[in-house]
């Protein structure tokens, strides 16, 4: 079975504070999502990455920067936390390339970020 | 933009009834689109994953059907039980995967 962890369950972080959030797969999945995700918003895409060294932005990449130095991890760095930026972060991995029909994503737990 | 609109928002129904859930999407030009479970509080478990050119999967209790030209999926969960209480997405892959906002279903025994 896939895999997907993240270093987090709860945080709670002071307004201006550097954080990170850590993801590992163990399944050698190519591509890595961060979301975030808020009641009556839905899911939506913050970064995304489909190698090693390499990042795409998702629809609201503002406030957050990544990092991919290994396959298996992808780091979601916000750089000065704000209360807007309270909300529930979902990792998610998938394996083939982009296009592909069979790219099934494979979520972690999930980390309940609060910024006081 | 890809749009996708599960309707209605919240669903209660008593134990053993069979019941529908509805996603709907803008755009048909999809590789896929992928049913998932999310219990409060957790991640997402991914339930089915339908390829564009097949008309519906199943697993277990659970069917989903695809009909790309129109923009519709539909997950039928049969003799439902109190454990399948849970909030239900539907996810479409396209350039990216774009999320409906889910259907929280509550069970009664």
């Amino acid at each position: 079975d896939v895999k997907v962890t993240q270093s987090s369950r709860y945080l709670v972080k002071r307004t201006g504070e550097k954080v990170f959030l850590e993801c590992v797969q163990d399944m050698d999945h190519e591509n890595m999502f961060w979301y975030r995700q808020d009641p009556g918003l839905g899911l939506r895409l913050i970064y995304f990455s489909y190698d090693v060294k390499m990042k795409e932005k998702g629809d609201i990449p503002e406030g957050y920067s990544v990092s991919r130095e290994k396959k298996e991890r992808f780091s979601l760095i916000l750089e000065s936390a704000s209360t807007n930026q309270t909300s529930m972060y979902l990792c998610a991995s998938s394996l083939y390339p982009s296009g592909s029909p069979y790219n099934e994503q494979f979520f972690g737990p999930g980390t309940r970020l609060t910024v006081l | 933009k890809q749009e996708v609109t599960q309707i209605p928002a919240a669903l209660s129904v008593p134990e053993g009834e069979n019941l529908v859930l509805n996603c709907s999407f803008t755009d048909s030009a999809i590789y896929n689109l992928q049913w998932f479970r999310q219990d409060p509080g957790k991640g997402l478990t991914s339930l089915l994953l339908i390829q564009s050119s097949q008309r519906e999967q199943t697993s277990g209790r659970l069917n989903a059907s695809l009909d790309k030209s129109s923009g519709r999926s539909t997950l039928y969960i049969a003799a439902s039980q109190p454990g399948d209480s849970a909030t239900y997405l539907c996810a479409v892959y396209g350039n990216q995967f774009y999320f409906g906002t889910g259907t929280s279903l509550t069970v009664i025994p």
